[in-house]
């Protein structure tokens, strides 16, 4: 079965520090890979997602992750955090059903607390 | 162009009763999709209905059911409420068809029981 876990639960950063956060998932097929950011009483939003070509994708608000097949891994990275990138970031993967792609599955979220 | 709505924002059951939660998705997707975020469970699939059909279930008792209208809108059913299926309830949709998709979500129903 597919599987996503996140390495931190709870990051504590100042701001203007770098932010890493690490993800990998259990899937040997073709996986679509996606970063949700759930800031502090707002939905679910999308940061950035993964589908093929350039390992290295850029989202929004100054947010990037690699890819690196060969380990499983899809990390988010920022290289300055600022105090309104507080909020729960979650990993998820889709992988394909048939010739489309199916539900996500999410890691368990890491919660991104930036102290100003 | 409207987000994904859902009904209610929220919702309180004692247990045993039964809870009605529906999505309506963005015009033109034909999946959606049901996740709930419990305390300190994270986010977990529950329902996947695309084209009207059922097309994948998570690990979840058959008591949560649901179905999806020739509108695309869906609901979600619990029957036989317990105090764990307090959570946030989050829809979204995407258009299967298009294998690189992302899913959008919605703000969620907060289903407490007591």
């Amino acid at each position: 079965a597919q599987s996503v876990s996140q390495h931190n639960h709870h990051v504590i950063l100042s701001e203007a520090a770098s932010l890493e956060l690490g993800c990998n998932y259990s899937y040997g097929g073709t996986v679509n890979l996606f970063w949700y950011v759930q800031y502090p009483g707002q939905h679910l939003q999308l940061l950035l997602k993964y589908f093929s070509g350039d390992p290295l994708v850029k989202g929004i608000k100054g947010f990037e992750a690699e890819f690196i097949k060969s380990k499983f891994s899809f990390n988010l990275r920022k290289p300055s955090v600022q105090w309104s990138d507080t909020a729960e970031y979650f990993c998820a993967v889709t992988a394909y059903y048939g010739g489309s792609q199916g539900n996500l599955i999410f890691g368990k979220g890491t919660k991104l607390s930036v102290k100003p | 162009e409207a987000g994904v709505t859902q009904s209610p924002t929220h919702l309180i059951k004692t247990r045993g009763q039964q809870a009605t939660l529906r999505c309506s998705p963005i015009s033109g997707h034909t999946s959606v999709y049901w996740y709930q975020q419990a305390l300190g469970l994270g986010l977990q699939f529950l329902l996947w209905y695309d084209e009207g059909e059922e097309r994948n279930r998570g690990n979840f008792p058959p008591r949560f059911s649901g179905r999806q209208f020739p509108n695309y809108s869906s609901e979600l059913n619990v029957n036989a409420l317990e105090l764990e299926d307090t959570a946030l309830y989050l829809c979204a949709s995407s258009l299967v068809k298009a294998v690189r998709d992302e899913q959008f979500f919605g703000p969620g129903t907060r289903l407490t029981v007591l």
